[in-house]
């Protein structure tokens, strides 16, 4: 069965540290890949997205994810992360022509000011 | 657009009753979803529908039912709660994506966070 692991569970920097959040799909045909973030008491937002072409894709807020076919892999970044980038952070794959998504476990980020 | 809609925000329920969590979304999508969110876990699919009258199960099904009579409207149905639906409960729509691809993103409401003692 395709699943999406997430291998940090939590991760606290300081600000204008840089971000990298880890994913790992299991699937060997062809998907689409996502980044969800959810603010404190918030619902998920899109933060950014990879259907195909370039596989570096910029989303908002100064995000951005690069998919690595042969490692099975899309992790997110930031170069600087500020406080209010405190928030969940959930990876998801969508496979073949399937209508759902899979999602990952998710990552807690913690930005102390 | 309001987007995703989802009523109650809160409920608590003692075990056994019954409840109906509200979803409606305004963006004239044709696939909706059920979602639940537990601690640590992720995001786990309980139900989608492709189409008004179309719905098939996901992941974790069992204890819930639901209903497309329209596009709009996704309505989750929980007929005997238990403990272990206590849960953020998130719907979701989505556009089915253009011919040809497999691209699209689903949209989230802010979701329904029921305990059920």
């Amino acid at each position: 069965a395709q699943s999406v692991s997430q291998h940090n569970h939590h991760v606290i920097l300081s600000e204008a540290a840089s971000l990298e959040l880890g994913c790992n799909y299991s699937y060997g045909g062809t998907v689409n890949l996502f980044w969800y973030v959810q603010y404190p008491g918030q619902h998920l937002q899109l933060l950014l997205k990879y259907f195909s072409g370039d596989p570096l894709v910029k989303g908002i807020k100064g995000f951005e994810a690069e998919f690595i076919k042969s490692k099975f892999s899309f992790n997110l970044r930031k170069p600087s992360v500020q406080w209010s980038d405190t928030a969940e952070y959930f990876c998801a794959v969508k496979v073949d022509s399937s209508y759902k998504l899979i999602f990952g476990s998710g990552t807690r980020l913690l930005v102390r000011p | 657009n309001a987007g995703v809609t989802q009523t109650p925000k809160f409920r608590i329920l003692k075990i056994g009753q019954s409840m109906t969590l509200q979803c409606t979304q305004d963006m004239n999508h044709n696939y909706m979803y059920w979602y639940r969110q537990d601690p640590g876990m992720g995001l786990k699919l309980i139900y989608y529908s492709v189409g008004a009258g179309i719905t098939d199960k996901g992941e974790v099904p069992n204890g819930y039912n639901v209903s497309r009579s329209t596009t709009e409207d996704f309505p989750l149905r929980l007929e005997l709660a238990a403990p272990s639906q206590t849960s953020v409960y998130f719907c979701a729509s989505s556009y089915p994506g253009l011919a040809g691809t497999l691209g699209y993103e689903q949209y989230f409401g802010p979701g329904t966070r029921l305990t059920v003692t």
